[in-house]
């Protein structure tokens, strides 16, 4: 079964520019999540979608950053414009459902770097 | 809100060591509780979870944890350490229900594990 996939890998920006980053989930999972994971900490979640819908976003930093996931399979990410804080880890997962005792599968994540 | 904190930000042992990671949360009602590990260069995977029933959980690669409630604990545990268990440990843990279909994931800051062969 293929894993969750994202792209790119690595991003380097400088700051007030804008960046998007793309997720394919496991074909089938319903739920999608978006974490950014600064380093020295552990991964903090942005946003939340079961199939094309927002569940929690909560965390995130809605005058700059954007998230959206069409057709309820794959999503973007979006900061625009980026500050210097937004240097991080950005790592997309899928679940089956929301359920919390569903395991997460994550992907590789997107090194992001402000200048 | 629930938080995780892991005491340890870098354990280093030697190999054949025993191993114990320390994992506090903090939320009064029923939780659901991972272990997730990112070995270098690898993504983050389960390495195992606790919903309900027996405190003690087995995972893979020979890793356990045991819950204890009163304690708020969900510490993990291996009699033996290999130089192929040097990774970055995650704590980690959702309520069992947190309303509107949302279970956030709450992480703990990571303990980096280096095993000396």
């Amino acid at each position: 079964e293929a894993g969750v996939a994202q792209s790119p890998r690595y991003k380097i920006i400088e700051k007030r520019q804008s960046v998007a980053f793309w997720c394919n989930p496991i074909s089938g999972h319903a739920t999608l999540y978006w974490y950014q994971q600064i380093l020295g900490q552990g991964p903090k979640l942005l946003i939340q979608f079961q199939n094309n819908g927002v569940v929690d976003d909560s965390q995130l930093p809605k005058d700059r950053f954007s998230a959206e996931r069409l057709k309820g399979v794959d999503s973007t990410l979006k900061i625009q414009p980026a500050k210097l804080e937004d240097s991080a880890v950005y790592l997309c997962a899928s679940s089956p459902t929301t359920s919390g005792t569903y395991e997460q599968y994550f992907g590789p994540g997107t090194r992001l770097t402000v200048t | 809100a629930q938080s995780v904190s892991q005491h340890n930000h870098h354990v280093i042992l030697s190999e054949a060591a025993s191993l114990e990671l320390g994992c506090n949360y903090s939320y009064g009602g029923t939780v659901n509780l991972f272990w997730y590990v990112q070995y270098p260069g690898q993504h983050l995977q389960l390495l195992l979870k606790y919903f309900s029933g027996d405190p003690l959980v087995k995972g893979i690669k020979g890793f356990e944890a045991e819950f204890i409630k009163s304690k708020f604990s969900f510490n993990l545990r291996k009699p033996s350490v290999q130089w192929s268990d040097t990774a970055e440990y995650f704590c980690a843990v959702t309520s069992a229900y947190s309303g509107a279909g949302s279970y956030q994931l709450t992480f703990g800051k990571g303990t980096k594990l280096s095993v000396i062969p």
